[in-house]
């Protein structure tokens, strides 16, 4: 039973199109977040949830938009895509806000911008 | 702000070989302490981590203890395997800053050779 789950796995898509990445978890967490891994392997923290309230919103274009319907779901919609969003795209689950809690990540979202 | 540095990659061993990658940390508060390591292919998991000065992390054979004289956490290996392969982050959460977010370092890429 897969704990953090994202769909789609890879996306290939045009500039200028509108996208989003969904993303669920099934361990009961209340905080959940999105990473951009660019092509070095560096991660870099986009947005943070916690019980569907934004809490970490780092500098991030805002064609990137967050939604939380619930806590248990994070989707990602990216508009007017540019070259510079290639990226594999994490989901992440913690179980709640703190120092102490490891994150558990999805199986990424490959994302290639042609 | 807090930052995460680690050793630069890539790292080859051979099988059997000892493993260290070097790890230091700077943090406002007191933060807790994370190794996380990423197969190809997949998302990041939770290798081990130590939440307080002095406390060892340790799983799988790697190690990692938590040294806050020298604000370091470097990851040890006594005998690595080919299945070892594997890109490793350090990480460091502290709640003092920003919502507990986390700070990853910039990865270390590992190769094992039999």
């Amino acid at each position: 039973d897969t704990a953090v789950s994202q769909t789609p796995k890879y996306l290939v898509t045009q500039m200028g199109n509108d996208k989003s990445i969904k993303c669920e978890q099934n361990l009961g967490h209340d905080t959940m977040y999105w990473y951009k891994q660019d092509s070095k392997k560096f991660l870099k923290i986009m947005f943070s949830y916690n019980n569907k309230e934004l809490i970490i919103n780092e500098t991030v274009p805002n064609r990137f938009s967050p939604k939380s319907p619930d806590k248990a779901h994070l989707n990602l919609h990216i508009n007017s895509l540019e070259l510079g969003d290639s990226a594999v795209y994490f989901c992440a689950s913690s179980q709640a806000v703190g120092a102490s809690y490891e994150q558990y990540f999805g199986p990424g979202t490959r994302l290639t911008v042609t | 702000g807090n930052s995460v540095t680690q050793m630069e990659g890539p790292v080859t061993l051979s099988e059997e070989a000892f493993l260290t990658i070097n790890c230091t940390y700077t943090a406002t508060g007191y933060p807790s302490l994370f190794w996380y390591v990423q197969y190809p292919g997949e998302g990041l998991q939770l290798l081990l981590k130590a939440t307080k000065a002095d406390d060892k992390g340790s799983n799988k054979g790697f190690e990692a203890t938590y040294r806050k004289e020298t604000t370091s956490f470097h990851l040890e290996k006594g005998s690595v395997q080919v299945s070892d392969s594997a890109v490793y982050f350090c990480a460091l959460s502290d709640l003092s800053t920003n919502a507990g977010k986390s700070t990853f370092g910039d990865g270390t890429t590992l190769t094992v050779k039999p």
